[in-house]
């Protein structure tokens, strides 16, 4: 069972380009969250997704950044006109169980994050 | 808001020290505490889950405890090895949903 897989690893960004990093969850995984590790940060949550809905975005930022989790294909986290300050480490993560139903044993399988610079 | 705090943030040791790394957090409405280790450049590895009805998980020379009403987690490392120099990172997830919230991260070195 291959884990949750993100692309690409690296990517390299001018300022006012767009950003399209992509996670693929475990299989048999229907939950996506992202997270973002700022330089000398710690992690911190953007938004949680199942499929074809948005159920968390609580810490996205309010412009340019928007995420998609279509019923086929892996979740996307888009970056529009992105700035230096985007620059970071951006880690994807499944779950197989969500809020309804949730199992207090579940875990969040993490991605090995796609490391995003801006120039 | 939960706010998660890690001491220290970084730990220098020599190899077969037993050490105890620490994570305190604001909200004792817990779900389930994480412990992760993060290489440099890396992704995430689950070390460690505590759920919130328990007080601590052991796996290899890893024991972690829990201290739900004191806001409080420890991670104990028996006979530490080069090989667990890494950032270790605890994570809360809280009742009403299902973000994790970070701490900072330790920064352990092993010297051998």
């Amino acid at each position: 069972n291959a884990g949750v897989m993100q692309n690409p690893r690296h990517l390299v960004r001018r300022r006012g380009q767009e950003a399209r990093l992509r996670c693929s969850p475990m299989k048999g995984h229907s939950h996506v969250y992202w997270y973002r590790q700022l330089p000398e940060e710690g992690l911190k949550f953007m938004v949680y997704l199942q499929k074809e809905n948005i159920i968390d975005e609580s810490g996205m930022p309010k412009e340019r950044f928007s995420a998609e989790f279509p019923k086929e294909g892996p979740s996307i986290l888009r970056i529009q006109q992105v700035v230096r300050g985007d620059s970071a480490a951006y880690f994807c993560a499944s779950s197989p169980i969500g809020l309804a139903g949730v199992s207090v044993t579940d875990t969040q399988y993490f991605g090995p994050g796609t490391r995003l610079t801006v120039l | 808001k939960q706010e998660v705090t890690q001491i220290p943030a970084a730990l220098s040791v020599p190899e077969g020290e037993n050490l105890v790394l620490n994570c305190s957090f604001t909200d004792s409405a817990i779900y389930n505490l994480q412990w992760f280790r993060q290489d440099p450049g890396k992704g995430l590895t689950s070390l460690l889950l505590i759920q919130s009805s328990q007080r601590e998980q052991t796996s290899g020379r890893l024991n972690a405890s829990l201290d739900k009403s004191s806001g409080r987690s420890t991670l104990y490392i028996a006979a530490s090895q080069p090989g667990d120099s890494a950032t270790y990172l605890c994570a809360v997830r809280a009742n009403a949903g299902n973000m994790l919230t970070f701490g900072g991260g330790t920064r352990l070195m092993v010297k051998p």
